[in-house]
């Protein structure tokens, strides 16, 4: 079964308008991390936010927002007014386990997202 | 800039090639991985170092064969590469790898086997 399920392929959004990026997970662990991170066509993967699953407040990074519904096991990105520089590839991605392993990140399909001037 | 350091950016090589990707951190991480991603594809794990010892290897071909010389280092030799193994090979580290440390990733070395 898919740990990290991201069901848009493809984005448009307007400049200047919000976006949701959908992110859903499954994992048996109490203790687990969600990740969002963007990768431009330039190739590097750019950290954006994270959301730890104790975490009672939803996690903001400047125009970057989770909408974390534990119940739903669902980790959505927030963009707000979008910009032409967002245009790129954005990975969902969860970390399991205990503290002291070197665990892998497992990483969803991705959702190509493009912003309209 | 980035935190992670990997070189080259760029490599053709042969298929008779011996080459080496390079990676490097000096944020004090335990944890460094290297990661092989197709165009339009999420990375997929290769291998985890965790305090300089071979923790991960999924069940990757022998002609990647990864080293870590030092907690800053990690590099991967490659040799006899085919042509499907094209890619772009990205780096990462974290801070131990537990469920709350996030990976910071180097720029990538976008490969071709030719």
């Amino acid at each position: 079964a898919q740990k990290i399920t991201q069901t848009q392929p493809g984005m448009f959004v307007q400049e200047k308008e919000a976006v949701t990026l959908d992110c859903t997970y499954d994992t048996s662990d109490q203790s687990y991390g969600l990740f969002w991170y963007k990768q431009p066509s330039s190739g590097e993967m750019i950290f954006l936010i994270y959301q730890g699953s104790y975490d009672e407040q939803n996690a903001t990074e400047g125009r970057y927002s989770l909408n974390f519904q534990k119940a739903r096991k669902s980790a959505n990105l927030v963009i707000s007014a979008s910009q032409l520089g967002d245009s790129a590839m954005y990975f969902c991605a969860m970390r399991e386990g205990p503290s002291g392993s070197a665990r892998q990140l497992t990483f969803g399909s991705g959702t190509q997202l493009t912003v309209l001037p | 800039d980035t935190e992670v350091t990997q070189t080259p950016k760029h490599l053709v090589m042969g298929m008779t090639n011996k080459k080496s990707l390079k990676c490097e951190q000096h944020m004090g991480h335990r944890a460094m991985y290297w990661y092989k991603q197709k165009a339009k594809k999420p990375p997929e794990l290769m291998f985890v170092y965790s305090y300089e010892k071979l923790s991960i290897n999924e069940s990757v071909p022998s002609r990647f064969s990864p080293e870590c010389p030092n907690s800053s280092l990690l590099n991967l030799h490659l040799h006899a590469l085919q042509p499907e193994d094209s890619a772009l090979y990205l780096c990462a580290s974290s801070q131990e790898g537990g469920p709350h440390s996030k990976n910071t990733f180097g720029s990538g070395t976008r490969l071709t086997v030719v």
